[in-house]
């Protein structure tokens, strides 16, 4: 079946601007989760949302990120005002939700997002 | 706070020779514990994980890992490694009643031909 999509795969933007990171989980998956990977390190938390519940954003490094599932599916990850320092592959990832917890995520191919 | 150490950057192999990819944590409470692996310009793919049960656990490609609660690792091996192996490991871990992983710094594994 489809696995996690992500659009666009890669993205050049000039510092300051404003970018949109789309996500497509698996039919199904209840919960999504949006990880920052930097080069050459493993990825980040950045948020969780169980449907269109956003649970957890304690990974979201400043207020210019925000992140949102308005329908339980789709998520849209938002950056504003692009710093250098975002430049980083952008990962979104999506599970199933067992009563056991007994689940891994499933991960999409990422955003690559280059700041100039 | 949960944390994962790897602390080699990157192990060479000899394919057909075992693979062995380390792997330490904290957590609080039981851990549950995933490899996962990266080839360039892809996402992250699922392994193997441990929840509970038999200590040694088996995935997929024939990657199998051993919990060590004593020692807080979860140790990735391939009996016999292949060239197509090479690429970029990952373990994370969670704790049993949370939801985000926490990754490690990753290793790359090298199988030399």
């Amino acid at each position: 079946g489809a696995g996690v999509s992500q659009s666009p795969r890669y993205k050049v933007a000039k510092r300051g601007q404003d970018v949109a990171l789309r996500c497509d989980p698996i039919s199904g998956h209840v919960s999504l989760f949006w990880y920052q990977q930097a080069l050459g390190q493993g990825p980040e938390f950045l948020t969780y949302f169980q449907n269109e519940a956003q649970l957890d954003k304690s990974g979201l490094p400043s207020d210019r990120f925000f992140a949102e599932r308005p329908e339980g599916s789709v998520s849209t990850l938002k950056i504003q005002r692009t710093q250098q320092e975002d430049s980083a592959v952008y990962l979104c990832a999506s599970s199933l939700v067992a009563p056991s917890g007994d689940y891994e995520q499933y991960f999409g191919p990422g955003t690559r997002l280059t700041v100039t | 706070a949960q944390s994962v150490a790897q602390p080699e950057d990157q192990v060479n192999v000899a394919e057909g020779n075992p693979l062995t990819v380390k792997c330490t944590y904290s957590v609080s409470g039981n851990p549950y514990l995933f490899w996962y692996v990266q080839y360039p310009n892809r996402g992250l793919q699922f392994l193997l994980k441990y929840i509970t049960g038999d200590n040694l656990v088996k995935g997929s490609y024939g990657f199998e890992a051993e919990f060590n609660k004593s020692q807080t690792s979860f140790h990735l091996k391939k009996p016999s490694a292949l060239v197509s192996d090479s690429a970029l490991y990952f373990c994370a871990v969670r704790q049993a009643a949370g939801n985000k992983l926490t990754f490690g710094g990753g290793t790359r594994v090298l199988v030399k031909p």
